[in-house]
């Protein structure tokens, strides 16, 4: 029972330097998340998907890119790295949205500096 | 846009005592959930209610729904040590177009001393 793989657990990068997050979820559902979470600002949400081949912005996009292009990947990429984007980021799914909750990875805690 | 805002911050008590949070908001929700974080791990739900008024019982968890589907509450009655984490409510959206997406609380941070 995998559930939501992210990789890594842990990355530093410089500033200006580019990285991409992986998501991989094996209960075959439809719904992606990527979240950011700071301390007192809660979980934000950055993008979303809705299926494969599909993508959205969510709260906080700017700076992010997303790819989904098999159903049971979701990767966040970071074009170029900023001290704002320090973080613990979190990927969620779901197989009917939001309604019945979702099934989070263990996160990946990224320093920028 | 939906605020969730969650009551207390923090929460620091002593083993065997009962606590509550609260998780208010001004927007009707179509279920509301609650999760469980420790340090260094993911959200990890614990229960959903999606009935207005609807009581659910984990163990010494009651967790509950109200009326107006605008609020809810949770209560651990005689906290342990193991209780001790991050607590998140999150709300999703009545209006069914936002594809799934969640409303979070800002969280309660609970700490149990022995």
């Amino acid at each position: 029972n995998a559930g939501v793989t992210q990789t890594p657990k842990f990355r530093v990068l410089k500033t200006g330097q580019s990285m991409t997050l992986l998501c991989a979820q094996d209960m075959n559902h439809e719904y992606m998340y990527w979240y950011r979470q700071d301390p007192g600002m809660g979980l934000r949400l950055i993008h979303y998907s809705v299926g494969e081949g599909t993508t959205a912005k969510g709260e906080v996009p700017d700076g992010y890119n997303v790819s989904r292009l098999k159903k049971q990947n979701f990767l966040l990429g970071l074009e170029s790295a900023a001290p704002s984007q320090t973080s613990v980021y979190f990927c969620a799914s779901s197989y009917s949205g939001g309604h019945y909750g979702y099934t989070f990875g263990s996160g990946t805690r990224l320093t920028v500096v | 846009t939906q605020l969730l805002e969650q009551s207390p911050q923090f929460l620091s008590i002593q083993e065997g005592e009962n606590l509550t949070v609260y998780c208010n908001s001004s927007s009707v929700f179509s279920s509301l959930q609650w999760y469980r974080q420790e340090p260094g791990e993911g959200p990890v739900l614990l229960v959903t209610v999606v009935t207005g008024g609807e009581v659910k019982k984990l163990k010494r968890l009651t967790f509950q729904f109200g009326d107006a589907r605008k609020d809810s509450s949770l209560h651990i009655t005689a906290a342990q040590p193991g209780d001790t984490g991050l607590y998140l409510c999150a709300g999703a959206d009545a209006g069914g177009t936002s594809y799934g997406k969640l409303t979070f609380g800002q969280g309660t941070i609970l700490t149990v001393h022995p």
